[in-house]
């Protein structure tokens, strides 16, 4: 069955330190990959994406993404977090189709920033 | 830059009553989504619609679920009898064509809560 995992639920960082947030998956191919902010109250916000081609995707907000054929994962990183990038992140993924593509989530994973 | 907009943002309701949450995709779009997120669960696709029909559907979206696009710029989610379980948060999400051209936008969510 085709899956998404984060491995942590939640995840604490200072502001300033550096940030990085597992995602792997389960398919037989290579899927299109998205990364997905949720603030607390409100919808979901796309950070990047990768189609094809580089495997280092940058997004929105300072953040990066490196998608890794072998390991199956799409690790979302950020050199130095914000207290604003508090909230909780989930990876996707989906397959071309003709008539829409559904999205598969992964769990997400709570960030908490300490002052 | 253009939203996906979904009204009402909370809506409570008696069990099995009805209850229909409504969508504006933007504009532009042509494929329409609806997810659902219980509280402290992962984001779950329910439907795709595309070209005035249902292009996939998950198992949780049973006979007591329906989506229409009415008038060509709403597009609705009814949930017919509605059960505890139905609790939730309903994310909207619209993309102009197949989704290796295009991401997923998503609406900031109704709470609908089933009393």
């Amino acid at each position: 069955a085709q899956s998404v995992t984060q491995p942590d639920i939640h995840i604490t960082v200072s502001e300033g330190a550096s940030l990085e947030l597992r995602c792997n998956y389960s398919y037989g191919a290579t899927p299109y990959l998205f990364w997905y902010v949720q603030s607390p109250g409100q919808g979901l916000q796309l950070l990047l994406k990768y189609f094809s081609g580089d495997t280092l995707v940058q997004g929105i907000k300072g953040f990066e993404a490196e998608f890794k054929r072998s390991q199956s994962s799409f690790n979302l990183r950020k050199p130095s977090v914000h207290w604003s990038d508090a909230a909780e992140y989930f990876c996707a993924v989906a397959f071309f189709k003709a008539a829409g593509n559904k999205l598969t989530f992964g769990g997400g994973t709570r960030v908490l920033v300490k002052p | 830059e253009p939203e996906v907009t979904q009204t009402p943002s909370h809506q409570v309701t008696q069990m099995g009553q009805e209850v229909i949450l409504r969508c504006v995709p933007i504009s532009n779009h042509l494929y329409f989504y609806w997810y659902r997120q219980i509280l402290g669960q992962k984001v779950e696709f329910l439907v795709s619609f595309y070209n005035n029909e249902i292009s996939e559907k998950s198992e949780i979206f049973d006979d007591q679920f329906s989506v229409e696009r009415p008038d060509g710029s709403n597009f609705t989610l009814k949930i017919r009898s509605t059960k505890l379980e139905d609790s939730a948060m309903y994310f909207c999400a619209s993309n102009v064509e197949q989704i290796g051209n295009q991401p997923q936008h998503f609406g900031d969510g109704t709470r609908l809560s089933i009393l």
